[in-house]
This record gives structure tokens, C-alpha cells and sequence, in this order.
């Protein structure tokens, strides 16, 4: 256990649904980060947030997805009008911020869009 | 970007044998991590190396920026050791990680 958490673990819907994951970073990390993992491959960078800041957004991260960290600590990925293609593991990492740090994985949420 | 190649991309082994996994990269990197994706797809910290080299138990790693390459070290594998193994580097600090296609070992007893 990284110490980073995700909810669900496991995500079913249809397509066209909206769908949200939710990411609790361990305690006190500002830096937090989005991936998403597809079938035999490495993960790919989506996002992420300094805070509540969202710094950086992947050209992966279509207008149907969103992503938010209200407060600098949980943060949420909302996928609207899902599609077969959606389907993967997302992951979320998060560091502390401190220069040369170790990303800590939290355990995925893995997402099937029939 | 950067290009991150992980080679060799599948390694069957017998319990008790020794491997070297090798992870190259196009450009220069801030920070390498090497991570082990269990098969509940769990990514588990290895190695913090963006030069050197470390030990950890049967592991170690060894990174030579210069020439943009790094190595992972796997002596006496056992079962346990069976899942992808992933190289991921940062190209400016505290960035995202760009990660490899990894390498599947199967460890068979």
C-alpha cells in the first residue's frame, strides 16, 4: 500500500454514461498526477495539479474529460459521454513536490465502456 | 518528446536464475524510476536512480546518463518476481514521467 487511494476499483458503465474517479493523495502531497493505462502498454501522462492548480494537460485529455482538485488534496476525473476506446486503468500518482522525488502509485481504477 | 525503449520486451525464467532488464531513452532526464505492475496492476516503487546505482536486496539498478541508458538487475528470481516491469523517466523536475512499454517476466518454478 502506496498510501494513495482510488475509488472505485472497478468501473462497468454503457456507452455514453458519465463516469467519476476519485483520487486521495497521501497526506500532504501537493503534486498530483492522472495517467491512464490501456492493454499491454505503459501508462500515458492525462494531467496535473500543483495544489489546485491544474498545470499541464495532455493532448490525450479530450474535451469530454475533466479534471479537478478543489481543495489541493482528493481529486476527481470525470469522463462524460464515455466510448469503447475509454476503456483502460487509470491511475493516480502524487509526490510531495520536493526536488527529485519518488511518484507514488495509487491501485487504479480500471473502467470497461461496453 | 522523449522516447523511452524497454528491452527485452518478454524474459521467461527458471526460479533461481539471474536477468538484466535495460531501459533506453532518447533525451536527458531530470529523474529515472524503475517500478514493478503486479498483476492486480498495482505499480510498485523500485528504484529513485537518475545516475548510479543502487541495491536493494536480490535488485539493483545502475543508470549511466551520459549515454542515456539504465539497467535492472534481478539475481536469484522467484516467483514473486513474475509481472512488468516498467523504466519511466522525468525530463524536468516535478513533471509528468513518460514510461516505457515495459518488460513481461514470467518466472516459472
Amino acid at each position: 500500500d502506496t498510501g494513495v487511494s482510488q475509488d472505485p476499483r472497478h468501473k462497468i458503465t454503457k456507452r455514453g454514461q458519465n463516469v467519476t474517479f476519485r483520487c486521495d493523495p497521501i497526506s500532504e502531497h501537493n503534486r498530483l498526477y492522472w495517467y491512464r493505462q490501456t492493454l499491454g502498454q505503459g501508462p500515458e501522462f492525462l494531467t496535473y495539479f500543483q495544489n489546485e492548480a491544474q498545470l499541464e494537460k495532455s493532448r490525450l485529455l479530450s474535451d469530454r474529460f475533466s479534471a479537478e482538485r478543489p481543495k489541493g488534496s482528493f481529486s476527481t476525473l470525470e469522463i462524460q459521454r464515455t466510448e469503447q476506446g475509454d476503456s483502460a486503468m487509470y491511475l493516480c500518482a502524487t509526490t510531495s513536490g520536493v526536488y527529485q522525488e519518488t511518484q507514488y502509485f495509487g491501485p487504479g481504477t480500471r473502467l470497461l465502456v461496453l | 518528446g522523449i522516447q523511452v525503449e524497454q528491452s527485452p520486451p518478454d524474459l521467461i525464467l527458471q526460479e533461481g536464475a539471474n536477468s538484466t532488464l535495460r531501459c533506453n531513452f532518447s533525451d536527458s532526464v531530470n529523474n529515472l524510476q524503475w517500478f514493478h505492475q503486479n498483476p492486480w496492476g498495482q505499480l510498485i516503487n523500485l528504484f529513485y536512480i537518475p545516475s548510479g546505482t543502487k541495491q536493494n536486496g536480490r535488485l539493483s539498478a545502475t543508470t549511466v546518463a551520459t549515454e542515456r541508458y539504465s539497467l535492472l538487475y534481478i539475481s536469484s528470481s522467484q516467483t514473486t518476481d513474475s509481472g512488468v516491469y516498467f523504466c519511466a523517466v522525468e525530463e524536468t523536475s516535478g513533471s509528468r514521467l513518460t514510461f516505457g512499454e515495459g518488460t513481461q517476466l514470467t518466472v516459472n518454478p
